[in-house]
């Protein structure tokens, strides 16, 4: 158990566009949902966190109304990059937890953002 | 705050070698203590955790890690790698829950070597 998709794994854009990645929970309930970005070479950087039915609480220094995050079901949260620009492009991964699963984040593949 | 320190950035081994990998923390209150490996152009793969209980504990593909809290560490071993294990390997923190938000460490590479 404890498997988590990510769709797409790549997509390339033209600047100023909006790009939306969905995060789902395959076989459990995800009661929480959290967004991360990687940039080359560098960890993970913790952009959002995601309650089902509640608003994202944001990472300071993040945009939310650049990075539109939604969770409204137990097996799906979305992350919309509005106007993407250049400086967007980087490795987007999610991670759930939840029912059972309460104690440890299980990490979805990633999606490569390249923002032309 | 919470910090995660890994002091190594890169690992060269040779295969069937043993290796450590060294993770330090800092919190001032109880931690939960993750590692995870990344494979290229993947998502991380938890290889193991520290809830609380035994402070050696044993993970998926011959990996262990042993929780020292006066040492405030959470080294992680393999006795002997496979070229498989060319990986990037994170430490991760969380605090006060073991479900509250990470904090990582800024990565370890590995690289084994025929």
């Amino acid at each position: 158990g404890a498997v988590v998709s990510q769709h797409p794994s790549r997509v390339i854009c033209k600047s100023g566009t909006s790009v939306k990645i969905e995060c789902r929970s395959l076989d459990f309930q995800a009661t929480t949902m959290f967004w991360y970005r990687q940039f080359p070479k560098q960890s993970l950087m913790l952009m959002a966190t995601s309650n089902e039915g509640s608003k994202a609480t944001y990472e300071q220094g993040v945009e939310k109304d650049k990075f539109l995050i939604n969770h409204a079901s137990l097996t799906l949260s979305t992350l919309t990059v509005t106007s993407a620009h250049p400086e967007d492009s980087s490795f987007y991964i999610c991670s759930a937890l939840g029912t059972p699963h309460t104690d440890t984040q299980y990490f979805g593949p990633g999606t490569r953002l390249t923002v032309l | 705050a919470q910090s995660v320190t890994q002091l190594d950035s890169q690992v060269p081994v040779f295969e069937e070698a043993p290796v450590e990998l060294r993770c330090n923390y800092s919190s001032s209150v109880s931690v939960y203590l993750f590692w995870y490996v990344q494979y290229p152009n993947q998502g991380l793969q938890l290889l193991l955790k520290y809830l609380s209980g035994s402070t050696l504990v044993k993970g998926i593909n011959g990996f262990e890690a042993e929780f020292n809290k006066s040492q405030t560490s959470f080294h992680l071993r393999k006795p002997s790698v496979h070229i498989s294990d060319t990986a990037e390997y994170f430490c991760a923190v969380s605090v006060g829950a073991a479900g509250n938000k990470l904090t990582f460490g800024g990565g370890t590479r590995v690289l084994v070597k025929p």
